[in-house]
């Protein structure tokens, strides 16, 4: 069936690194995919998406790439702020008679000043 | 402020006994979809309603049950509780494709 693995977190920065988060996924047809973050003690706002191969979702400096042949779509932030620290979600979602979205696990991310 | 309401925001009540959360979708969205977030499953996906009819169901179960009313809003009614049901509880709305999701804020459940 459908899936989202995301890369095990927590993950721990200090301000102004380079962010990546790992997310592969598999889908019998080609799915929509996505980044929701949840910041503490808040519901799941949409980061980004990406509807089909080499799309690329940005928003807020973050950003990421439907890339069809490795069945990835990583995210990436070229400079963290303490105001990201957050859990990021990635998310597919099948279309035709799929009609729900698919989360990965959730990957923590802090970023110390 | 995604435009998706939720209520309440807490619940605490005891096992065996029958809750009722609410949602209302964004404006101008004709479906609802309920997901359950708790550490050890993550974020699953219970059921979907679309302009009043039930479209999609996930891992929800008999215990559980939901249903949009002709205004949109929608009620997912939780009986018989159990410890493990303890968790989150997301709404989300979505124009009729259904693909770009908008969540409300979640009602947090504690079964003690």
């Amino acid at each position: 069936g459908d899936s989202v693995t995301q890369m095990e977190g927590p993950v721990t920065l200090s301000e102004e690194a380079f962010l990546t988060i790992n997310c592969t996924y598999t889908a019998t047809g080609y799915p929509s995919l996505f980044w929701y973050v949840q910041y503490p003690g808040e519901g799941l706002q949409l980061l980004l998406k990406a509807t089909k191969a080499d799309d690329k979702g940005s928003n807020k400096g973050f950003e990421a790439t439907y890339r069809k042949e490795t069945t990835s779509f990583h995210l990436e932030k070229g400079s963290v702020q303490v105001s990201d620290s957050a859990v990021y979600f990635c998310a597919q979602w099948g279309g035709g008679s799929n009609y729900k979205l698919t989360f990965g696990k959730g990957t923590l991310l802090t970023v110390n000043p | 402020d995604s435009g998706v309401t939720q209520t309440p925001k807490h619940l605490i009540t005891a096992t065996g006994q029958r809750v009722t959360l609410r949602c209302s979708p964004r404006s101008g969205d004709l479906s609802v979809y309920w997901y359950q977030q708790s550490l050890d499953q993550g974020l699953q996906f219970l059921i979907q309603y679309y302009n009043g009819e039930e479209r999609a169901k996930g891992n929800i179960l008999e215990r559980f049950s939901a249903q949009q009313f002709p205004d949109l809003h929608s009620e997912l009614n939780l009986s018989s509780l159990e410890l493990g049901d303890s968790a989150l509880y997301f709404c989300a709305s979505s124009v009729v494709g259904g693909e770009t999701q908008y969540f409300g804020p979640g009602t947090r459940l504690l079964v003690l």
